[in-house]
C-alpha cells in the first residue's frame, strides 16, 4: 500500500521559477491537504481540499496554487518561487468528517535560491 | 488568534521513564485533540485521537488526556525507549469538519 505518494523529493529552484508539486493518494480519501513545515514554525495549512472539485484556502495561501485533478491527485504550484518559500511541504489525506486522522506523504524539500 | 502551545520544544528523558509532553491552547475550545509522530526527514504518523469529552485515552504504552478547564492535553509514553525518540506534534480541530491546527512540536530523545 503505497498511502500518499509526493513527487519530486527534493528540488532547488532559482528565484522566479516555477514548479508544481504533486500528490497522490490511493486510500480512496475525499480530503486533500498541501501543508509547509519550516523549523521553529511547525506545520501550517496552505490550502485543501474537502472534496474532488473543491479547494480552500488555509493559513498560509499566498504565492500559491493548487489543482484538485481527481479523487487522487491534488498538486501545488508556485508560479514565481522566492526564497521564502523554502520550505518543505507535506501532502496529507483523509477521509471527509471532523476527527479523521490525516495521513502524510514523506515531503517535498524544496530549496529556491 | 487561535494557538496551539507545546512548551517544550527539547525534552530529554532516561529510557524505561514516563515521557510526558504537554499541548495547550488558547482562543480556541477544540472539539478534538490529535498527536502525531513525525521521524526526520518522514512525514507525520498519526496516534491518537481524544475528544473534548473524553478524560483520557489509551493506546499500548500510550495516554493521552484531554483537560477543557486547563485547555490542555497531556501525552505520556510510558516505560520510553530509545525508539520512541522522534517529534511529536499536537494538533487541534473545531467540529464541523474544519481543517487541523498544529502546533510546532516537542523533540523527546530517549536515552539508554
Amino acid at each position: 500500500n503505497a498511502g500518499v505518494t509526493q513527487t519530486p523529493k527534493f528540488q532547488v529552484l532559482k528565484t522566479g521559477q516555477s514548479m508544481t508539486l504533486q500528490c497522490a493518494q490511493d486510500m480512496n480519501h475525499n480530503s486533500m491537504y498541501w501543508y509547509r513545515q519550516d523549523p521553529g514554525m511547525g506545520l501550517r495549512l496552505i490550502y485543501y481540499s474537502a472534496s474532488e472539485g473543491t479547494t480552500d484556502k488555509g493559513e498560509v495561501p499566498n504565492g500559491y496554487n493548487v489543482s484538485r485533478l481527481n479523487k487522487r491527485e491534488f498538486s501545488l504550484r508556485l508560479e514565481s518561487a522566492a526564497p521564502s518559500q523554502t520550505s518543505v511541504y507535506f501532502c496529507a489525506s483523509s477521509t471527509t468528517g471532523s476527527n479523521q486522522p490525516q495521513h502524510f506523504g514523506d515531503g517535498t524539500r524544496l530549496s529556491i535560491l | 488568534s487561535q494557538k496551539i502551545e507545546q512548551n517544550s520544544e527539547a525534552l530529554n528523558i532516561q529510557e524505561g521513564k514516563t515521557a510526558t509532553l504537554t499541548c495547550n491552547y488558547t482562543n480556541y475550545s477544540p472539539a478534538y485533540l490529535q498527536w502525531y509522530r513525525q521521524d526526520p526527514g518522514r512525514g507525520p504518523v498519526f496516534l491518537l485521537l481524544i475528544r473534548e469529552n473524553e478524560k483520557e485515552k489509551r493506546k499500548e504504552r500510550l495516554k493521552v488526556t484531554f483537560d477543557t478547564t486547563l485547555k490542555q492535553s497531556l501525552f505520556h509514553i510510558t516505560a520510553s525507549q530509545p525508539a520512541d525518540s522522534a517529534t511529536y506534534l499536537c494538533a487541534a480541530q473545531n467540529s464541523g469538519n474544519t481543517p487541523l491546527v498544529f502546533g510546532k512540536g516537542t523533540r523527546l530523545s530517549v536515552i539508554a
